[in-house]
């Protein structure tokens, strides 16, 4: 398994800013995922982080809005630009372990709560 | 398509009777098969998963689901609820050498005392 820290847990935020949400794992991991769940929905994932390279992001969104870092193993950013009321979601991390990899047995942080007013 | 569906989206029960979370997918291959748990204001946390073998399969905090090929299906069992066991439940498909899930659309669980 993997305990995923992230921060922050929740915020508000003002139309027009941008917010990084970080996600720390207490081990290496190749794959790091991000996914949104909007409100009343399920998880959507946005996009792909692997070390090294540059993320791979799901149709739908682009590195422009969602601008992913993952500078090392255990940890990955990710950015929510130029906000508006419609990202208030809650932004989940993910990984998948050394042991269990490309079988989509995934753990998740707490997630990061954003509203945006 | 691939997609999941969990055709209920809220369901009551009382506690101690039992339960049984609908899941439905369309998945181009082999499916692997999982059921995620998440409490308010949690992440989601990795209930049972089927990979192959038994098509029932056991998970953590009684909960057991059966794969039917068939029927498309891979439904969440328990005997008796608890009422912690009150969270939102999603099914999720994914396959062999894939990282991505397609998860439904989620279950909402109420136990009333």
């Amino acid at each position: 398994s993997a305990v995923i820290s992230q921060k922050p847990s929740r915020d508000i935020c003002q139309r027009g800013t941008s917010l990084t949400i970080q996600c720390q794992v207490d081990s290496q991991v190749t794959m790091m995922f991000w996914y949104r769940q909007q409100p009343g929905q399920s998880l959507t994932l946005i996009a792909t982080a692997n070390q090294g390279s540059e993320a791979t992001y799901e149709s739908g969104f682009v590195i422009d809005k969602f601008p992913i870092s993952r500078p090392n193993l255990t940890f990955s950013t990710l950015t929510v630009s130029n906000m508006s009321p419609e990202d208030s979601s809650i932004y989940l991390c993910s990984v998948e372990t050394a042991v269990q990899t490309n079988t989509g047995e995934l753990f998740f942080g707490e997630g990061s709560r954003l509203t945006v007013l | 398509a691939q997609s999941v569906t969990q055709p209920d989206i809220h369901i009551t029960v009382s506690e101690g009777a039992s339960l049984e979370l609908r899941c439905n997918y369309s998945y181009g291959a082999t499916p692997y098969l999982f059921w995620y748990v998440q409490s308010p204001g949690q992440g989601l946390q990795l209930l049972l998963k089927y990979f192959s073998g038994d098509t029932l399969v056991q998970g953590i905090k009684g909960f057991e689901a059966e794969f039917k090929r068939s029927q498309s299906s891979f439904n969440l069992r328990k005997p008796s609820v608890h009422w912690s066991d009150a969270a939102e439940y999603f099914c999720a498909v994914g396959g062999y050498n894939t990282d991505k899930l397609i998860f439904g659309t989620g279950t909402r669980l109420q136990v009333f005392p």
